[in-house]
């Protein structure tokens, strides 16, 4: 079974500062990576997805995430936050589902709660 | 809106009570996903479907757990004689294809005095 490790559960930073969402998965099969943000009482919304290919991804609102395999972590990164970056944090993988093809559910770390600070 | 959509937003009952959930996919969205999320914890994978298909439920946390989605367009999620510990927020999800990309809703807060 997959596991997900977010090292940090908060992470302040000040705005315009560069920061890095650690994230360490652990499967024994093909995983496809993901990061969701969850804005105050808001729903979860995709940042960005790994499935295949090129390491690093990049997504929505500035946000890019490298895959290391020889590590197993999908950190994420932003160059510049800002204060509408305020939110939590999810990273979450799915494994392969060799008889219906395709991902299953997906396994969530517990999230980092990304504070800025102006 | 042709988001996925959730009803009730909110449910407040008393132990040992039942309780169901809706949820609706976005149209034509053929996978269908339940997920708990406890307060501090990201979401719990519980089941879900393919049309009509449930495809895996061996994680729903108990028998008193049970999820149908009979015309492969909306689903419930029923919770039988709840106890303290379910209170949580439940979420649903639609994917279309290979779901590689879930669509969440806005969850279901349920309280259970």
């Amino acid at each position: 079974a997959q596991s997900v490790t977010q090292l940090d559960s908060q992470v302040p930073v000040f705005e315009e500062a560069p920061v890095e969402l650690r994230c360490n998965y652990s499967s024994s099969v093909s995983v496809y990576l993901f990061w969701y943000v969850q804005y105050p009482n808001q729903g979860l919304q995709l940042l960005l997805k790994y499935l295949s290919g090129s390491t690093l991804v990049k997504g929505i609102n500035g946000f890019e995430a490298e895959f290391n395999k020889s590590q197993t972590s999908f950190h994420l990164r932003k160059p510049s936050v800002h204060i509408s970056d305020t939110a939590e944090y999810f990273c979450a993988v799915s494994e392969y589902m060799y008889s219906g093809g395709g991902a299953d559910g997906l396994t969530f770390g517990k999230g980092t709660h990304l504070i800025i600070q102006p | 809106d042709t988001g996925v959509s959730q009803d009730p937003r909110h449910k407040i009952t008393k132990r040992g009570q039942n309780v169901t959930f809706r949820c609706d996919p976005i149209s034509e969205h053929n996978r269908l996903y339940w997920y708990r999320q406890t307060l501090g914890q990201g979401p719990e994978f519980l089941t879900y479907f393919q049309n009509e298909a449930q495809l895996e439920k061996s994680r729903l946390l108990s028998d008193r757990f049970s999820a149908e989605r009979p015309k492969g367009s909306f689903s419930t999620l029923e919770i039988q004689r709840t106890e303290q510990g379910d209170s949580a927020m439940y979420l649903c999800a639609s994917s279309i294809g290979q779901g590689f990309e879930q669509f969440f809703g806005p969850g279901t807060r349920l309280t259970v005095l």
